[in-house]
């Protein structure tokens, strides 16, 4: 298994431009969640998804779409990308979104280093 | 979610075990003790979970109190390569998040 991957690895936008952060895995896995990590600072959830079709709003999510038209893929649109923004995305999976204490451990990917000039 | 309170910073010689403290007053009796650890702008790796019970796998140890109010996460022989953010965090069992705080920042010295 690869586990959960993304891309691309680095990217960096001009303010206004918008792009698609790419999250997949191939575990199986039910629950898929994207974090934003600035510098110094701990993970801070941005949407997740329980299933495909179902997505819901985490802490931060404004500026930020996705959807979950498969279990696999799970993207992460910036709309108009800010300067703000610039974080490091990490995305992550797990089994039945905890609702089985022995399947609930989560799976993160590498991450994708964005920088908004 | 309950909150987690944690040092910023410990140091710990190699080889030696590593106590990692958090408190979790506020914790309700169906939400567990989650820890994971983030090396160097990695993503963040699951370690050992707990509800009420001591926890041991081939990573660590959870020592959870009586009252649940505070746990301690264990690496019993310490490596460089354990040198990480350790992220304590309370979740329960229902929930569809992790909520992550600030973590310690621990240094593993040779």
């Amino acid at each position: 298994n690869a586990g959960v991957t993304q891309t691309p690895k680095f990217q960096v936008l001009k303010t206004g431009q918008s792009m698609t952060l790419q999250c997949a895995q191939d575990m199986n896995h039910e629950y898929m969640s994207w974090y934003r990590q600035d510098p110094g600072m701990g993970l801070r959830l941005i949407h997740y998804s329980v299933g495909a079709g179902i997505t819901d709003q985490g802490e931060v999510p404004n500026g930020y779409n996705v959807s979950r038209s498969t279990t696999e893929d799970f993207p992460l649109r910036l709309l108009s990308a800010a300067p703000s923004q610039t974080s490091v995305y990490f995305c992550a999976s797990s089994y039945s979104g905890f609702r089985d204490r022995s399947t609930d451990t989560q799976y993160f990917g590498p991450g994708t280093r964005l920088t908004v000039l | 979610d309950a909150k987690t309170t944690q040092p910023p910073s410990m140091d710990c010689a190699e080889g030696r075990a590593a106590n990692l403290p958090c408190n979790h007053s506020t914790i309700s009796g169906n939400e567990y003790v989650y820890w994971y650890r983030q090396i160097h702008s990695q993503g963040p790796q699951y370690i050992i979970h707990g509800l009420k019970n001591n926890e041991t796998n081939e990573m660590a140890s959870l020592i959870i109190t009586e009252d649940r109010k505070s746990s301690t996460l264990i690496l019993p022989h310490a490596t460089l390569r354990d040198t990480a953010v350790y992220y304590c965090i309370v979740r329960d069992q229902g929930a569809q998040k992790l909520v992550f705080g600030q973590g310690t920042r621990l240094t593993i010295n040779p």
